[in-house]
């Protein structure tokens, strides 16, 4: 039973334009959500989270939103470039600090 | 800052081998995680540990698999004995701990690639 998924396995993007990568979770009872950027034979490197006090979080080009009654939440690369290429994770946590969950990743290429 | 140490970063063995891979957390960070990830999905966590305490051990086959942390630094990871399914790469990660307020962020070491044959 996957309760954090990534329905896209890749996305390709334009250098310049929007990247936004989705994921959707089952578990009510998550109330923290992260994103990781993976490159090749390298850990995951944290990006930017969301607690489910909150709707928005931002952190220069990246944005990250989340809908709490539809149970999705997005992240916004603006404006994507070349350097952002990489496999990217959603994850969620019930409590911080606690076990996270993670999606199975989306693999993002930004073309120059 | 030095980051989340991981030994070794690649390992071969046969089937019914045992093996052990070893995790330097980031200096201060108090809960240790090992993660289990198979080619093409997301990290599964097999164990968490708060100093050498472990908080989480739910996902990890503990028939085959065992952790530890004894001074609540380092720890490793060890698999005994070997099967095919268990070929993976194994992430190591550490956090500030309960009650810090970054203690959310995992910082991920470069992780252990197994191949079992």
């Amino acid at each position: 039973d996957q309760q954090v998924k990534q329905n896209s396995p890749s996305l390709s993007v334009q250098e310049g334009r929007i990247s936004i990568l989705n994921c959707d979770y089952t578990n009510s009872m998550f109330d923290y959500f992260l994103w990781y950027k993976k490159y090749p034979a390298e850990g995951p490197t944290f990006l930017i989270s969301i607690s489910s006090i909150k709707d928005k979080n931002e952190d220069g080009r990246f944005t990250v939103f989340l809908n709490k009654s539809a149970k999705h939440l997005s992240l916004h690369i603006v404006p994507s470039q070349p350097g952002d290429s990489a496999v990217y994770f959603c994850a969620a946590s019930i409590g911080a600090g606690n076990m996270l969950t993670f999606g199975g990743g989306t693999r993002l290429m930004v073309k120059p | 800052e030095a980051g989340v140490a991981q030994s070794p970063r690649y390992k071969i063995i046969e089937k019914r081998q045992s093996v052990a891979f070893w995790c330097n957390p980031i200096s201060g960070h108090a809960t240790l995680y090992w993660y289990q990830q198979i080619l093409g999905q997301g990290p599964k966590l097999l164990i968490q540990f708060q100093n050498n305490g472990v908080v989480d051990d739910s996902q990890l086959p503990k028939d085959r698999f065992s952790a530890e942390r004894l001074k609540g630094v380092d720890s490793t990871l060890k698999i005994q004995p070997a099967k095919l399914e268990d070929s993976a790469v194994y992430l190591c990660a550490s956090s500030l701990g309960v009650g810090h307020p970054s203690y959310n962020e995992q910082f991920f070491g470069p992780g252990t690639r197994l191949t079992v044959l």
